[in-house]
């Protein structure tokens, strides 16, 4: 079993639609969590970045942490076509190496 | 926006090529890695350092060797390319528990 799960999709929306995109994870000492953006064919892009339970607003963007029930997930309101990309959620503890989930495909349909 | 640059963006070349993608961060942070990916498949590291003359194997094998002997810089050299090396090499750093910046990346063909 993987230290990090997310589903790969792909999750395909329309315009407008709230998305919520989710990674669940079993290593309860994880720290902090992050959620980046791939566009195709780019490196990933830092989108949120939080290191306790909450949730945490940036725009159209809310990220979410349960520790508790170790998840944690990503709300995109008002989704745009410019959203459509690869939604990667990783986490981590100390200075130890980042653990990535396997990224979500989305698909904004105009 | 990350101070992480990555050349050559784009690489063509034959088997049996040594190649060495170069990897630079001016934001002076001491950890370095490289992820090999896919299209559409998920990030595998494949090398890190956590500092000078610092580097270690990461969780997916790779024949690729990596140095780091400036803070700034953390090249990975391939000694003699071949077709199944054919990828994307993401570079990325980061500073303790702050958060990790990935470069543009560099799609590598080996034909």
């Amino acid at each position: 079993q993987k230290e990090v799960e997310q589903d790969p999709g792909p999750l395909s929306v329309p315009e407008g639609a709230i998305v919520s995109l989710n990674c669940t994870y079993s290593n309860s000492a994880f720290q902090y969590f992050m959620w980046y953006r791939q566009y195709s064919r780019k490196g990933p892009e830092l989108l949120m970045y939080t290191y306790s339970s909450g949730n945490k607003e940036d725009g159209r963007f809310t990220a979410q942490v349960d520790k508790s029930s170790k998840y944690i997930s990503l709300f995109i309101r008002d989704s745009q076509p410019s959203d459509s990309a690869t939604y990667l959620c990783a986490m981590g503890r100390g200075a130890q190496k980042l653990v990535f989930g396997q990224g979500t495909r989305l698909t904004i349909n105009p | 926006e990350a101070d992480i640059y990555q050349t050559p963006r784009y690489l063509v070349i034959g088997t049996g090529k040594k190649i060495t993608l170069e990897c630079s961060q001016t934001m002076g942070h001491d950890k370095m890695y490289w992820y090999q990916q896919d299209p559409g498949m998920e990030l595998h590291l494949i090398h890190y350092s956590y500092g000078v003359n610092s580097t270690e194997k990461g969780d997916l094998s790779s024949e690729s060797t990596v140095s780091r002997i400036r803070t700034e810089h953390f090249p990975l050299t391939l000694e003699s390319a071949r077709p199944s090396h054919t990828s994307q090499y993401l570079c990325a750093s980061r500073k303790e528990q702050e958060t990790q910046y990935f470069g543009p990346g560099t799609r590598l063909l080996v034909l």
